[in-house]
């Protein structure tokens, strides 16, 4: 149980373009959906917390005109990458957890590899 | 500060047993996860302790003394498929993971 599908798995792209990936919960109600960037060999960086239904909550420095976050129902959730420049390449991640308790573990997606040219 | 602390590289050999050490200084805990990730793969829930003590769950094994901020996984009857970076990371008191840079570990025959 518990498992989270992210797509697409890999992305390459000119700049300038905008990016969407998308996170769905198959098998739960994710009821807050995370979404993370981790460039090679760091650790992961939590970008933001949606919770269905509502406005994303960002981490400090990341910018929100920039990365889009909707996360209309209960199973997905989408970041939009807008106007993608290089330095934007990274693995990008998406985790989610359920009702109930925040002690819950999350469960991740396969993660995205934005690749901008 | 929130801050984790775990070696960065580990070796050990194929069939030993191999322990991984995190402490970790957090506003609050709730608890700490043990992740897997795979080169170029997302983390994978290994394990979760918020009481101390030891959780065993198979060949795998985690510690958490509270009192001490500190937490190990082990790592028994180890296989060439567990090469991977271990993370360690507690949740604080707004049930927000800390992520640390993780402990690679490298499995030789």
């Amino acid at each position: 149980g518990a498992v989270v599908s992210q797509h697409p798995s890999r992305v390459i792209c000119k700049s300038g373009t905008s990016v969407k990936i998308e996170c769905r919960s198959l098998d739960f109600q994710a009821t807050t959906m995370f979404w993370y960037r981790q460039f090679p060999k760091q650790s992961l960086m939590l970008m933001a917390t949606s919770n269905e239904g509502s406005k994303a909550t960002y981490e400090q420095g990341v910018e929100k005109d920039k990365f889009l976050i909707n996360h209309a129902s209960l199973t997905l959730s989408t970041l939009t990458v807008t106007s993608a420049h290089p330095e934007d390449s990274s693995f990008y991640i998406c985790s989610a957890i359920g009702s109930g308790d925040g002690n819950q573990p999350q469960h991740f997606g396969d993660g995205t590899r934005l690749s901008i040219l | 500060g929130q801050n984790i602390d775990q070696p960065t590289e580990m070796t050990a050999t194929e069939g030993a047993i191999v322990q991984i050490n995190c402490t970790y200084q957090t506003s609050g805990f709730n608890g700490l996860f043990w992740y897997q990730q795979h080169a170029g793969e997302a983390p994978t829930f290994l394990s979760y302790n918020v009481l101390d003590g030891l959780e065993e769950k198979g060949r795998f094994s985690s510690f958490l003394s509270r009192s001490k901020g500190y937490s190990y996984l082990l790592l028994k009857e180890l296989q060439m498929k567990d090469s991977a970076s271990y993370l360690c990371a507690p949740l604080d008191s707004n049930y927000q993971l800390i992520w640390g840079a993780g402990t690679k570990l490298i499995i030789k025959p």
